[in-house]
């Protein structure tokens, strides 16, 4: 089964829209962490934000914003104001603290974010 | 402070051969996690290594092997190449292997099999 599900494959905005992306994320841990990463066409990961699953304060750092929900296990991620030089594929993963799982991430299929100008 | 390293940047290799990817983590971290990205699959665990010693494996043939050397760098390792091993291959380095600190990635190596 999916432990992280990005419903949304593609998304085109133009420059100055706000953007949501969309996870959801499933696991039985009661610990774990939330990431979103960036990808441009270079190919290197850049994380954008971590969230830990004790910590449900949303936040907004620049023009970035996420809201967690466990209830609904989603991680949102929001650009404001959006900028051509946001146009990459977005990741959300899954860091789980088991035995078992631990040391790796689950990804997402990743959304495709393209900012027209 | 160095970020994560990964060498070859690119590589083009013939069916049949073997190939060896290289990861040097940042100063510090103790584990190494290593990620194969293609277009059908997405990104794919592949092992992760933390003070020498494999933790974990993702779903890969026997033919993907790593290794981590005393001083944390790590190396993967794929013999009998196959066409559908082209891929971005991409390692993580973290403190401990949990998300408390997080991961940070390399460049990643773009290998092709021709």
């Amino acid at each position: 089964a999916q432990k992280v599900t990005q419903a949304q494959t593609e998304i085109s905005v133009v420059e100055k829209e706000d953007v949501t992306l969309d996870c959801v994320y499933e696991t039985r841990d009661t610990t774990y962490y939330l990431f979103w990463y960036k990808q441009p066409p270079s190919g290197e990961l850049v994380f954008l934000i971590r969230r830990n699953s004790f910590d449900e304060q949303n936040e907004i750092s620049g023009r970035y914003s996420w809201n967690f929900q466990k209830s609904t296990s989603s991680f949102n991620f929001t650009i404001t104001a959006s900028q051509v030089v946001d146009s990459a594929v977005y990741f959300c993963a899954l860091s789980e603290t088991g035995g078992s799982t631990l040391g790796r991430l689950y990804f997402g299929r990743g959304t495709q974010l393209t900012v027209w100008p | 402070k160095a970020g994560v390293t990964q060498t070859p940047r690119y590589l083009i290799k013939t069916r049949g051969q073997q190939v060896t990817l290289s990861c040097s983590p940042i100063s510090g971290h103790r584990s190494v996690s290593w990620y194969q990205q293609t277009p059908g699959q997405g990104l794919q665990f592949l092992f992760e290594y933390f003070s020498e010693t494999q933790r974990n494996k993702g779903n890969f043939p026997g033919r993907f092997s790593g290794r981590q050397f005393s001083n944390s760098r790590s190396e993967m390792n794929v013999s009998t190449l196959e066409l559908g091993d082209s891929a971005l291959y991409l390692c993580a380095s973290s403190l401990g292997g949990q998300g408390v600190i997080g991961y940070t990635f390399g460049s990643g190596t773009r290998l092709t099999v021709v």
